[in-house]
């Protein structure tokens, strides 16, 4: 099995701090995806990249593909309330199955 | 309504009780997916299928049964339930390749006495 390894596994901030959070392996993904969960729901999907060193946006959020598309970062400016969650990064190798990280949790404090 | 619904979403049962677990999607995707996820551990593949003749076992399909009943219902089955399965369960769906969305649905807590 491929590891994703998803650091911080937990981030407590203030409203209006910037964070970034990160999805490392030493395995090289074909595509890699970004959910959010928020409690009693199921992940919802951010953002899908798929070619070495892409940068996507979604509004305040920034998602980074790395260069040999072996790790991802989650950027998000200004962080409000309604960002709180657990945020999961999913990588594909093949044309099966996804392998997801562990997730990250942030807690946004007004 | 949701596109995809599970049930039931929350359920309770004794050691060596069968169990199932249901899952159906409106979205007309040929592939579905179960999960469960555990606190720290993430999400993990029990089973998947890519179409109604198509099953495939997952990372930790041990304990677990599945059956594609038509093109949106696939159900889980846990033939004897034991405390370690005790966690949240999700049912996915989605249309093609693993560039495309996966839609879940929102989860079955299940505790196991």
């Amino acid at each position: 099995t491929q590891l994703l390894e998803q650091s911080p596994q937990f981030l407590s901030i203030q409203e209006g701090e910037n964070l970034t959070v990160y999805c490392n392996s030493s395995s090289v993904f074909s595509s890699l995806q970004w959910y959010r969960q928020e409690p009693g729901e199921g992940p919802v999907l951010l953002v899908t990249v798929v070619t070495g060193g892409e940068v996507k946006k979604l509004k305040r959020l920034t998602f980074q593909f790395g260069d040999a598309r072996k790790d991802s970062s989650l950027h998000i400016t200004a962080a409000q309330t309604g960002d709180t969650g657990l945020y999961l990064c999913a990588g594909a190798q093949g044309y099966s199955t996804l392998t997801f990280g562990k997730g990250t949790m942030l807690l946004v404090s007004p | 309504d949701a596109d995809v619904t599970q049930t039931p979403r929350n359920r309770i049962t004794k050691t060596g009780k069968r169990i199932m677990l249901e899952c159906s999607q409106t979205k007309g995707h040929d592939r579905m997916y179960w999960y469960r996820q555990d606190p720290g551990l993430g999400l993990r593949l029990i089973y998947y299928s890519f179409d109604v003749k198509d099953i495939n076992k997952g990372e930790i399909s041990d304990g677990y049964s599945v059956s594609r009943q038509a093109q949106a219902k696939f159900s889980l089955s846990l033939e004897s339930a034991i405390p370690n399965q005790t966690a949240l369960y999700f049912c996915a769906t989605s249309a093609g390749d693993l560039r495309e969305t996966q839609y879940f649905g929102p989860g079955t807590r299940l505790l196991v006495l």
